[in-house]
């Protein structure tokens, strides 16, 4: 069957450092794989996403890329910021619904 | 253009109770399904409909209803709540320029 596993974390980090979460999954076929963004006390936005082996998905400074060969979709950020603190959610697509990850909460710290 | 919207944002209901989370959408989309959110699970489909008129069960369905009379509206029903029915409950809807989420229901069964 198909199914996410990420860190759960949670992760802290301070402001400036870098980030990478990580996202390993199990499908038939070839999913297309996202990342989702919860913020405190909202729904869920589309980070970013990523819709065949080798694409790289990017928005807002945070970067993953699709990973047959070891079937993973890191998110990374270069330098985090206090804004980014949320929950982050690994999500891959088969037909028209979702398989999501744990979601992991990183907090970011000044 | 409002996008995805739910009603209540908060609800509390004793074990027994029945209520109706709304969800309506603006955006034309046929594809429309019902998550809910639990810590260290992510998301899981409870229900979907790919039109007005079609719905199915997703991965946990149990104790809930849906029906899909138009386009716009995907309400899910509790016919009898149970204490494991506390989460929050996330909307979508989906066409081919992606899913869009609802800010999401807060429901605590006591």
């Amino acid at each position: 069957g198909n199914s996410v596993t990420q860190m759960e974390g949670p992760v802290t980090l301070s402001e400036e450092a870098f980030l990478t979460i990580n996202c390993t999954y199990t499908a038939t076929g070839y999913p297309s794989l996202f990342w989702y963004v919860q913020y405190p006390g909202e729904g869920l936005q589309l980070l970013l996403k990523a819709t065949k082996a080798d694409d790289k998905g990017s928005n807002k400074g945070f970067e993953a890329t699709y990973r047959k060969e070891t079937t993973s979709f890191h998110l990374e950020k270069g330098s985090v910021q206090v804004s980014d603190s949320a929950v982050y959610f690994c999500a891959l697509n088969y037909g028209q619904n979702f398989v999501f990850g744990p979601g992991t909460r990183l907090s970011v710290l000044p | 253009n409002a996008g995805v919207t739910q009603t209540p944002k908060f609800q509390v209901l004793k074990t027994g109770q029945s209520m109706t989370l709304q969800c309506a959408q603006d955006m034309n989309h046929e594809y429309m399904s019902w998550y809910r959110q639990d810590p260290g699970m992510g998301l899981r489909l409870i229900h979907y409909s790919v039109g007005a008129g079609i719905t199915d069960q997703g991965e946990v369905p149990n104790g809930y209803n849906v029906s899909r009379s138009t386009t716009e509206d995907f309400p899910l029903r509790l016919l009898s709540a149970a204490p494991s029915q506390t989460s929050v409950y996330f909307c979508a809807s989906r066409r081919d320029r992606g899913t869009f989420f609802g800010q999401g229901t807060r429901l605590t069964v006591v």
